[in-house]
C-alpha cells in the first residue's frame, strides 16, 4: 500500500531534551512537508522540501530543524529551543512541490507532549 | 498574501438534514481549492479540489463544493448529513508556488 507513515504516534519529551519526529512516504514524491496543529487552530507550516538536501523554513521554523537525506524520509527535530512544542505534528507529501495544482496527502501525525 | 477564512468554528446539525459550511479566501490570482476532514487525532483526508472548469466539483462521501469567485468563496455542501461526517474540516488554498495556507477548521457535530 502507498502512503505516508508517521512515528510515534504519541510521544513524550521532558523539557530541555530534543526530539525527532519520522516520517516515511513511499508514493516517490519529490515535496515533502511538516505542519504543526493547536488545538482550534489549522495547520502551520513548519518546514518543506521539494528535492532531496534541500529545504525551506515555513512560517513557525524557529525551534525545529530537518533533514532531507534519501527521498523517502523528512524527520522532523524538536529542538529545546521550541518556546512551546506540545502539539500535534504532521507531515505530508506532495507529487512535485511546485504549483497550486499539487495535492498534498497526510501522514497520521504525531501528538508530542512536554512534561 | 494568501488567506482563508472559516467563520464557523462549530456547526451542529441532525442526521439527515442537510450542511454547509463555509470558506472565503482571499487570493490576488486564479486560486486553488481544498477541502479536507480530519477525525479525532488523525490526519488529513483529501474531500475534493478545485482548480478550473465546472465551478461546482464533486469529491468523496457525497460532498461537493461550489466554487463563486464574485465572492471569494468556496462553501462546502452535503444533502443528507450521516452521524459518521462528524468531525473537523479545512479549507485551504494555494497559490502558483505550490504552498498551501489552511482556515482554522469547522467543527461538525451531528445529531441522533
Amino acid at each position: 500500500d502507498g502512503g505516508i507513515t508517521q512515528s510515534p504516534k504519541y510521544l513524550f519529551r521532558k523539557e530541555g531534551q530534543n526530539v525527532t519526529l519520522s516520517c516515511e512516504q513511499n508514493l516517490n514524491h519529490d515535496a515533502m512537508y511538516w505542519y504543526r496543529q493547536d488545538p482550534g487552530q489549522g495547520l502551520r507550516l513548519i518546514y518543506y522540501s521539494q528535492i532531496v538536501n534541500d529545504f525551506q523554513k515555513g512560517d513557525i521554523a524557529e525551534g525545529y530543524s530537518v533533514s532531507r537525506e534519501k527521498k523517502e524520509s523528512f524527520p522532523l527535530t524538536v529542538t529545546s529551543a521550541q518556546k512551546n512544542p506540545t502539539a500535534f505534528y504532521l507531515c505530508a507529501s506532495s507529487m512535485k512541490g511546485t504549483g497550486g495544482t499539487d495535492t498534498q496527502y497526510f501522514g497520521p501525525g504525531t501528538r508530542l507532549t512536554v512534561l | 498574501a494568501q488567506s482563508v477564512t472559516q467563520p464557523d468554528i462549530h456547526i451542529t446539525v441532525s442526521e439527515g438534514a442537510s450542511l454547509e459550511l463555509r470558506c472565503n479566501y482571499s487570493y490576488g490570482a486564479t486560486p486553488y481549492l481544498f477541502w479536507y476532514v480530519q477525525s479525532p487525532g488523525q490526519g488529513l483526508q483529501l474531500l475534493l479540489k478545485y482548480f478550473s472548469g465546472d465551478t461546482l466539483v464533486q469529491g468523496i462521501k457525497g460532498f461537493e463544493a461550489e466554487f463563486k469567485r464574485s465572492q471569494s468563496s468556496f462553501n462546502l455542501r452535503k444533502p443528507s448529513v450521516h452521524w459518521s461526517d462528524a468531525a473537523e474540516y479545512f479549507c485551504a488554498v494555494a497559490g502558483n508556488a505550490g504552498k498551501s495556507t489552511f482556515g482554522d477548521g469547522t467543527t461538525l457535530t451531528v445529531k441522533p
